[in-house]
């Protein structure tokens, strides 16, 4: 069955450095998304992304957080100037079209220090 | 405005005893899909199953089952004869099928079933 891809799973850096997170989306699929979950607390959306471009963002996805597809196959998350508060679980989905359910990746845990 | 109520945030249970998740929703749309995912301790998120708001039927998969009724806004979640291996949180979503599609998400219910 198909798969969305997570890289790296655990990733540990300094506050203040950039970090990205990246995710490889089913291949026929057109919508992606990425969401976070802090340690112990609800699933949270972030962004989704359609047709190259960012069609909605929470409020958490501020200007220190982006998005891109660099080349049809990858999806990325950068987080410009980390901080303690941004340690979470990353889950990246995507889906076909809106008539299909979301499939999630593993998540990388971002752990920053 | 959108979201989920999982007033439950653990339960725990003894193998082989049926368990029911509860799971309320607020929405304005008349259009909408409802989601179970299950997240083990491994972390990821696995899903169960999605409901469209005019499907009100009960669906049965094993030994889970969905009882949908959208009178009481309710999506509640049942294991029947439960197994150690069904320890996990089990979150309840929601995304509205007009304007925006992201999954507004509940708080979770921590299920452990014990041996």
């Amino acid at each position: 069955e198909p798969e969305v891809t997570q890289t790296p799973s655990h990733q540990v850096t300094q506050m203040g450095q950039e970090v990205i997170l990246r995710c490889v989306p089913i291949s026929n699929h057109l919508y992606f998304y990425w969401y976070r979950q802090i340690l112990g607390q609800k699933v949270e959306f972030l962004v989704s992304f359609y047709n190259n471009e960012i069609s909605e963002k929470s409020e958490i996805f501020d200007d220190q957080f982006s998005v891109e597809r660099p080349d049809g196959s990858n999806f990325t998350l950068k987080i410009r100037s980390t901080k303690l508060e941004d340690s979470a679980m990353y889950f990246c989905a995507s889906r076909q079209s809106f008539n299909y359910g979301y499939t999630f990746g593993s998540g990388t845990r971002l752990t920053v220090v | 405005a959108q979201k989920v109520t999982q007033a439950q945030t653990e339960i725990s249970v003894v193998e082989k005893e049926d368990v029911t998740l509860d799971c309320v929703y607020e929405t304005r749309d008349t259009t909408y899909y409802l989601f179970w995912y299950k997240q083990p301790p491994s972390g990821e998120l696995v899903f169960l199953i999605r409901r469209n708001s005019f499907d009100e039927q009960n669906e049965i998969s094993g030994r889970y089952s969905w009882n949908f009724q959208k009178s009481t806004s309710s999506f509640n979640f049942t294991i029947t004869a439960s197994q150690v291996v069904d320890s996990a949180v089990y979150f309840c979503a929601l995304s509205e099928a007009v304007d925006t599609d992201k999954l507004i998400f509940g708080t979770g219910t921590r299920l452990q079933v014990f041996p």
